[in-house]
């Protein structure tokens, strides 16, 4: 199926360094989603976003609906070791379907 | 406060077995409600969606079927378990109105491994 565009696949960060990642899409989407996902855990919801242009923080995270509304990112300042999990996108566009496409994965790892 | 409960946890099944995987949401009524698959450090996978009693939207051909008998219940099944059915298996509900946002939320999952 589908699946949007994420990078990067995977990166090594530094404890306390920022962090940042995007998705791209190829079609419009009124919803952007970000997901953090622990080994062998379920998806947990970071940020919503719903509007072209939107910036939403949620503590050290920060997430851009981007204007073209065919992409978003996901910034982390600061990164911790409990940082370190899969991070997925999600797009969802309300006109007539039901289905999120979700991006391929960011893998992060934080050196302590 | 919603509430998403997936069981088992973890199974181990034969070759050859049935399925039987449960999803029960708490707390909202009406969800959307959906089944992944995720192999092993790759993404996610739609394998079956609902937006009503009774009603499956299949995103995959393949051994499994999906059945929604109550409005917050929402089963994945399989007659006869194939060795390529392994994975981690997440259900997940979503609001059906914009008014509500348009949020995913997903379960602890199962982790599926057939011998």
């Amino acid at each position: 199926g589908q699946q949007l565009n994420q990078s990067p696949q995977s990166m090594f960060i530094q404890e306390g360094e920022d962090v940042s990642m995007n998705c791209t899409s190829s079609s419009i989407f009124n919803t952007w989603l970000w997901y953090k996902q622990d080994p062998g855990e379920g998806p947990v919801l970071l940020i919503a976003l719903y509007k072209a242009g939107e910036l939403t923080s949620n503590g050290r995270l920060t997430a851009q609906f981007g204007i073209t509304r065919k992409d978003s990112f996901l910034n982390i300042s600061a990164s911790i070791p409990s940082d370190v999990g899969i991070y997925f996108c999600a797009g969802h566009t309300s006109s007539g379907t039901y289905k999120y496409i979700f991006g391929t994965g960011t893998r992060l790892k934080v050196l302590a | 406060s919603q509430t998403i409960h997936q069981w088992p946890a973890t199974l181990v099944q034969p070759v050859g077995s049935p399925l039987s995987l449960e999803c029960t949401v708490e707390g909202t009524s009406n969800p959307n409600l959906y089944w992944y698959r995720q192999a092993a450090g790759r993404g996610l996978q739609l394998l079956f969606y609902s937006v009503g009693i009774g009603q499956i939207s299949s995103e995959v051909p393949q051994n499994l079927s999906a059945s929604r008998p109550q409005d917050r219940q929402f089963i994945l099944s399989s007659k006869k378990l194939l060795l390529s059915d392994s994975g981690f298996y997440l259900c997940a509900w979503a609001r059906t109105s914009f008014g509500l946002g348009y949020e995913q939320y997903f379960g602890p999952g199962t982790r599926l491994t057939v011998t």
